[in-house]
């Protein structure tokens, strides 16, 4: 495995169910990152978090809440989802450093909106 | 606008035989281009990452190679195997914020 692990990896929720992803890494990096992965479309970024700090939002919708506690866990929480957001919602980490810096990818959750 | 575009979306090949995936883009200024193989249910995992410099490069029978003057990137597959069976993804980092654009992908199908 990668080393990035992530729970749950399934999730069946309903428009007004309040949930959480969690994403762990254990590789000692120090950012992570959540992206959204829709059927037949590119990987969209979310959220990243470098040394614990959020860079770079996206432009999400306030319904996805991340959260960063320490350099190796990350939460995205999720509130009143819409059934779009139906998707794999992947984690990521990364040690930032200079241009060959690789994401290594947790498994991933599949998130249905009913 | 700043892309990545991938082709073909799908391919079906035999196993053993060999196959290339192709990978333009107009992202500007250039940093990196990345290949992800995605297996089905689970998370990308790299197997290149090429700069500017950098015109070819292997990881066992994957094999990419970058033309930055034309700006373009292919995989190629040799042997295949049922293994191969994935997604290929092609990710350019640019900007000075590096930021990194994904290509759709490419769908393998090995077929024994």
């Amino acid at each position: 495995e990668t080393g990035v692990t992530q729970t749950p990896r399934h999730l069946v929720m309903g428009m007004t169910n309040k949930k959480s992803l969690k994403c762990e890494q254990h590789l000692g990096h120090n950012a992570m990152y959540w992206y959204k992965q829709s059927a037949k479309k590119p990987l969209e970024l979310m959220f990243v978090y470098s040394l614990e700090e959020r860079v770079e939002n996206n432009s999400v919708p306030s319904r996805f809440s991340p959260e960063c506690p320490n350099s190796s866990h990350l939460f995205l929480h999720l509130h009143t989802l819409q059934p779009e957001d139906s998707a794999l919602y992947l984690c990521a980490s990364s040690q930032v450093a200079g241009v060959q810096e690789t994401q290594y990818f947790g498994p991933g959750t599949r998130l249905l909106v009913l | 606008k700043n892309q990545v575009e991938q082709s073909p979306q799908s391919l079906i090949i035999l196993e053993g035989k060999n196959c290339t995936l192709q990978c333009n883009y107009t992202v500007s200024p250039f940093s990196n281009l990345r290949w992800y193989k995605q297996d089905t249910g689970r998370g990308p995992v790299s197997l290149t990452i090429m700069t500017f410099s950098e015109n070819t490069k292997s990881n066992g029978r994957y094999t990419a190679t970058l033309d930055a003057d034309t700006k373009q990137s292919s995989l190629h597959i040799t042997a295949s195997q049922l293994s191969d069976s994935a997604s290929y993804i092609c990710v350019v980092e640019w900007g000075s914020a590096r930021q990194l654009t994904f290509g759709s992908g490419t769908q393998l199908t090995v077929l024994p």
